[in-house]
């Protein structure tokens, strides 16, 4: 079965800092890879995905992720963080002979200093 | 508009009771799921429903039972054999194949 490690669990960064949120999973076959984000308060949203192609993903919001295959990783990152990134953020797996599930990491606490 | 819909928000239950968190979606989504999160666990899954009137366990089902009789409605019950109740809950659903998961609002369920 695939695990997914996110190893920082708390992150505190002032504003106009840049950001990368590690996420590395154990699964050898072919993937598909998916960041969520809670912010304080609402449901957990899609920021970005990657299935195939360019494994440089842009998503919502600035941030963007690379999928490096050698590294089992797919890092989050965004150049310059704004107080209202404040959230939790949910790196997660599909393998591809898994159908749709997903398996989550543990999530990482990001908070943003004005 | 489309989404999923939890109920109730929050939920407050006394040791040794039963309790029913609520979960539709409007989305003619196939798949249904339950998690729960706790602080630093990170979603650990409970249960899931891929179609009507099947579901499978997850890694935490004990103390859990679900039921899905209907395509947009996948209830889950907490009973009195879950030892560790109080949690957030999150209920999502998904197409068949890889597209990820919609998710609802979430219970949060307090043992007293």
């Amino acid at each position: 079965a695939q695990s997914v490690s996110q190893h920082n669990h708390h992150v505190i960064l002032s504003e106009a800092a840049s950001l990368e949120l590690g996420c590395n999973y154990s699964y050898g076959g072919t993937v598909n890879l998916f960041w969520y984000v809670q912010y304080p308060g609402q449901h957990l949203q899609l920021l970005l995905k990657y299935f195939s192609g360019d494994p440089l993903v842009k998503g919502i919001k600035g941030f963007e992720a690379e999928f490096i295959k050698s590294k089992f990783s797919f890092n989050l990152r965004k150049p310059s963080v704004q107080w209202s990134d404040t959230a939790e953020y949910f790196c997660a797996v599909n393998a591809r002979n898994a159908g749709n599930m997903l398996t989550f990491g543990g999530g990482t606490r990001l908070m943003v200093k004005p | 508009d489309g989404g999923i819909t939890q109920s109730p928000k929050y939920l407050f239950r006394k040791e040794g009771q039963n309790v029913t968190l609520s979960c539709e979606q409007n989305l003619n989504h196939d798949a249904m799921y339950w998690y729960r999160q706790d602080p630093g666990q990170g979603l650990r899954l409970i249960y899931y429903s891929q179609i009507v009137n099947d579901f499978q366990k997850g890694d935490i089902a004990e103390g859990y039972s679900v039921s899905r009789e209907k395509k947009e409605s996948f209830p889950l019950t907490v009973t009195s054999a879950q030892k560790n109740p109080t949690a957030f809950y999150l209920c999502a659903s998904s197409i068949k194949g890889p597209g990820g998961y919609t998710f609802g609002s979430g219970t949060r369920l307090t043992v007293v």
